[in-house]
């Protein structure tokens, strides 16, 4: 399995809080992405990154933002939660030649 | 319209079965793609890559059709652990390679 760990795995927030989740690879791959995934809308990319310090936006960013200071970090910010954010969070990671693989996600729960 | 359509299933079927899925893409630019499968509360995980001439792995088989852009998976035999939701995923050539998902197709194998 490709090395790609998130952190937390699990998390119960409050509405109102920041949260930032972590993505963590050890493939020295380029590019990296985040997303939630929902009953009934799959899989959503929500921002992405194509090296360090270059991030973009997906299709449902609002709401976070990104930063990647390193190419094997990738962190994802909820800068004020809000109950609609509850889901689970994937990061992928992939190189342009090669299929993504993905981290085991994380479980947020905002109350 | 969403840039990668699947039939959402469920596909309720015996073991033994033969069972295939298709999914339509909107961009005719899409240059990779693949099937992934994802099992209740984990991570997407790579099935296979799917190639112009079409590729087979063992009881799967994948088969792309440019000129009508769609994709298809077929499963023979199968066995209650191919219980899972199917994913179907393009990807452009350039830009970020950014995967985008289907909304994915569920498969219940019975005994």
């Amino acid at each position: 399995d490709a090395g790609i760990t998130q952190s937390p795995r699990h998390k119960v927030t409050e509405t109102g809080t920041p949260v930032t989740l972590r993505c963590h690879q050890t493939e020295n791959h380029r590019y990296m992405y985040w997303y939630r995934q929902d009953p009934g809308h799959g899989l959503r990319l929500i921002h992405y990154s194509y090296g360090v310090k270059d991030t973009d936006k997906g299709e449902v960013s609002d709401g976070y933002s990104v930063s990647r200071s390193k190419t094997e970090d990738f962190l994802l910010t909820l800068e004020s939660a809000t109950s609609s954010q509850t889901s689970v969070y994937f990061c992928a990671i992939s190189e342009s030649t090669s299929p993504a693989f993905f981290g085991q996600g994380t479980r947020l729960t905002v109350v | 319209r969403k840039e990668v359509e699947q039939d959402p299933g469920p596909f309720n079927v015996p073991e033994g079965a033969t069972v295939a899925f298709n999914c339509t893409y909107s961009n005719s630019a899409s240059q990779s793609f693949f099937w992934y499968r994802q099992d209740c509360r984990k991570e997407p995980k790579l099935l296979m890559s799917v190639y112009s001439s079409g590729n087979e792995d063992g009881r799967f088989t994948a088969q792309l059709n440019r000129a009508s852009q769609y994709i298809s998976l077929l499963i023979r035999d199968s066995k209650l652990s191919d219980s899972a939701t199917y994913l179907c995923v393009v990807r452009l050539s350039g830009g970020s390679y950014i995967p985008t998902f289907g909304r994915g197709t569920s498969l219940i194998v019975h005994p």
